[in-house]
């Protein structure tokens, strides 16, 4: 099946550092990645939507200066969380398909972030 | 404008017995229905999908789910819970087509008690 590998699992930084979490699809091609913030309990929150060699598509209130996306080959994608903060502290999932089956998803394990 | 609605925030069920985890949605033209569930700390795995044909669905781990498109749902199912199915479903949607985003449900933790 398609994996989707997300790295790091866990990473803790400093406030006002940049952290940068990559998104890698192991065996397959992934034109679309979509990238998900998710608060405790709650449901995913689509940030943004990246194809490969263009720029992200980003969701209403996602500072895009912020969260920069980075969809540089079929194979990668990239979000850095510039002058984090402790708000921004979350679990960040991202998810990828691609176009011979494009009605399915596959999500990486998840990234949580801690500000401190 | 697409939505997904998942009207329980916890679904208990004894070890053994069926469960229904609920889902309804809003969508303009036929849609492509998710279910998903997650673990602690990771990431989403998929556990069936409807796009077209049966209305029966069945998936991973013995779950299924029925589309039923004048009730607008996406109900899964299990015939017998397991303690190992303890967890957070997540329902979601897509307007059909290639690449669409994927709009979520905000997940049903299913507890399930020996």
């Amino acid at each position: 099946g398609a994996v989707v590998s997300q790295h790091p699992s866990r990473v803790i930084c400093k406030s006002g550092t940049s952290v940068k979490i990559e998104c890698r699809s192991l065996d397959f091609q992934a034109t679309t990645m979509f990238w998900y913030r998710q608060f405790p309990k709650q449901s995913l929150m689509l940030m943004a939507t990246s194809n490969e060699g263009s720029k992200a598509t980003y969701e209403q209130g996602v500072e895009k200066d912020k969260f920069l996306i980075n969809h540089a080959s079929l194979t990668l994608s990239t979000l850095t969380v510039t002058s984090a903060h402790p708000e921004d502290s979350s679990f960040y999932i991202c998810s990828a398909s691609f176009l011979t089956r494009a009605t399915e998803a596959f999500f990486g394990q998840g990234t949580r972030l801690t500000v401190v | 404008a697409q939505s997904v609605a998942q009207p329980e925030d916890q679904v208990n069920v004894a070890e053994g017995n069926p469960l229904t985890v609920k889902c309804t949605y809003s969508v303009s033209g036929n849609p492509y229905l998710f279910w998903y569930v997650q673990y602690p700390n990771r990431g989403l795995q998929f556990l069936l999908k409807y796009i077209t044909g049966d209305n029966l669905v069945k998936g991973s781990y013995g779950f299924e789910a029925e589309f039923n498109k004048s009730q607008t749902s996406f109900h899964l199912k299990k015939p017998s819970a397991l303690v190992s199915d303890s967890a957070l479903y997540f329902c979601a949607v897509r307007r059909g087509g290639n690449t669409g985003k994927l709009i979520f449900g905000q997940g049903t933790t299913l507890q399930v008690k020996p």
